[in-house]
């Protein structure tokens, strides 16, 4: 199996608040992980790319001391969104791809954030 | 340009109607193709990996191929249940590209 899970599935926060969510892979080892953001009826567009133990990779627009990843584990990556606003609100999904097991990415369940 | 685009953006097929969905990519050293199935609020579920012209996976009531320049992903007798939106995703020698998903949905 491939299983990846997310935590909190959804959470409502004040403008100004952090919030930090978590991804898990629960039963592999992900050497990578990978973090998206998916608005409605859109497709998903990545943010960054978390390899443990080093500094993530972020794409292009997306500011790293705002979305402060880390990946400490094999198991664990979490993403904290740093004085989160109104636009901040988005679906965020995480994956995981196995350490010698191709391209392949196995997605978490998602987490839906909004700010106030 | 890279690009990952699927057609049609929606489609509507009565129970049983088979169909075939596509994507079409342009994409500078392929590594793989994936489809995935999102339901509302969810994260995608990954059903296929595709890797070389000629590749073909099935899967219950789909069936993935895969040629240089577009992969379709088949379905067979779809159930109500099957409805989904079905995005393709190809895996470049840097970065994964998603498309932007096609909406199906399966009348009883």
């Amino acid at each position: 199996g491939a299983v990846v899970s997310q935590h909190p599935s959804w959470v409502i926060c004040k403008s100004g608040t952090s919030v930090k969510i978590e991804c898990r892979s629960l039963d592999f080892q992900a050497t990578t992980m990978f973090w998206y953001r998916q608005f409605p009826k859109q497709s998903l567009m990545l943010m960054a790319t978390s390899n443990e133990g080093s500094k993530a990779t972020y794409e292009q627009g997306v500011e790293k001391d705002k979305f402060l990843i880390n990946h400490a584990s094999l198991t664990l990556s979490t993403l904290t969104v740093t004085s989160a606003h109104p636009e901040d609100s988005s679906f965020y999904i995480c994956s995981a791809r196995k350490g010698g097991g191709g391209d392949t990415q196995y997605f978490g369940p998602g987490t839906r954030l909004t700010v106030l | 340009e890279d690009q990952v685009t699927q057609s049609p953006e929606a489609l509507r097929l009565q129970e049983g109607e088979s169909s075939s969905l596509n994507c079409s990519y342009t994409v500078s050293g392929l590594r793989g193709l994936f489809w995935y199935r999102q339901d509302p609020g969810k994260g995608p579920e990954f059903l296929f990996t595709l890797y070389s012209a000629g590749e073909e996976k099935e899967k219950e009531r789909l069936k993935a191929t895969l040629t240089k320049k577009e992969s379709f992903l088949h379905i067979t007798a779809p159930k109500p249940e099957d409805s989904a939106t079905y995005l393709c995703a190809v895996q470049a020698e840097d970065k994964i590209i998603f498309g932007k998903g096609t909406r199906l949905h399966i009348l009883p």
